[in-house]
């Protein structure tokens, strides 16, 4: 099954810092998502990326937040200045394609815990 | 903005009771998708329903969709500890893209 790989999978840092997670979600998809989770919460969408460009964001995706793709494979959530309110999962997700093309299902990258200090 | 609510939070069963968790949506949805989350995990794709009433069946679980497209439930039949998670619902509104909005989840525990 097509995986999606997040590095690192746990990310202390500083408040006020910039921290940058990646993601390489399934190759040759055009949508990829960021998602995150505060402990014990429900999964909140953060904004959708769709052949190089942004198509959707929450209001959680504020100006801290930016997304790019840095080359073919990579794409990276960066949030430049850290909050304690960032910590959190943050996971990355590619849709699944049933045969007919149509879209069923997400799979979701296992993670990056951002502990903010 | 879309908002979707799921109940039970929490249950807790005896290993071979049943089990329902019901998700309702403020807005109408193109299609649900039930995930499971394993306690420290991710999110893992159970199914996806996309027709008005619709029923489907993996082995144990079975999933509804409402008439209205707006609710749905997820039954598992007989528990087991491998059920353990947390289960959510999440939707796709209608006209809204391919954005899904998770619901507040239901934590299952079963105990032997």
């Amino acid at each position: 099954e097509p995986e999606v790989t997040q590095t690192p999978s746990h990310q202390v840092t500083q408040m006020g810092q910039e921290v940058i997670l990646r993601c390489v979600p399934i190759s040759n998809h055009l949508y990829f998502y960021w998602y995150r989770q505060i402990l014990g919460q429900k999964v909140e969408f953060l904004v959708s990326f769709y052949n190089n460009e942004i198509s959707e964001k929450s209001e959680i995706f504020d100006d801290q937040f930016s997304v790019e793709r840095p080359d073919g494979s990579n794409f990276t959530l960066k949030i430049r200045s850290t909050k304690l309110e960032d910590s959190a999962m943050y996971f990355c997700a590619s849709p699944v394609y049933a045969r007919q093309g149509s879209n069923y299902g997400y799979t979701f990258g296992s993670g990056t815990r951002l502990t903010v200090v | 903005g879309q908002q979707v609510m799921q109940i039970p939070q929490y249950q807790h069963v005896q290993e071979g009771e049943d089990f329902t968790t019901y998700c309702n949506s403020s807005t109408t949805l193109s299609n649900i998708q039930w995930y499971k989350q394993r306690p420290g995990g991710h999110p893992v794709f159970l199914i996806q329903l996309v027709k008005s009433g619709e029923v489907k069946k993996q082995k144990r679980l079975t999933f509804q969709f409402g008439e209205a497209k707006k609710n749905s439930s997820l039954h598992i039949t007989a528990t087991q500890t491998t059920d353990v998670g947390t289960y959510f619902c999440a939707g796709v509104p209608t006209g809204g893209g391919n954005k899904l909005t998770f619901g507040t989840g239901t934590q299952l525990k079963v105990e032997l």
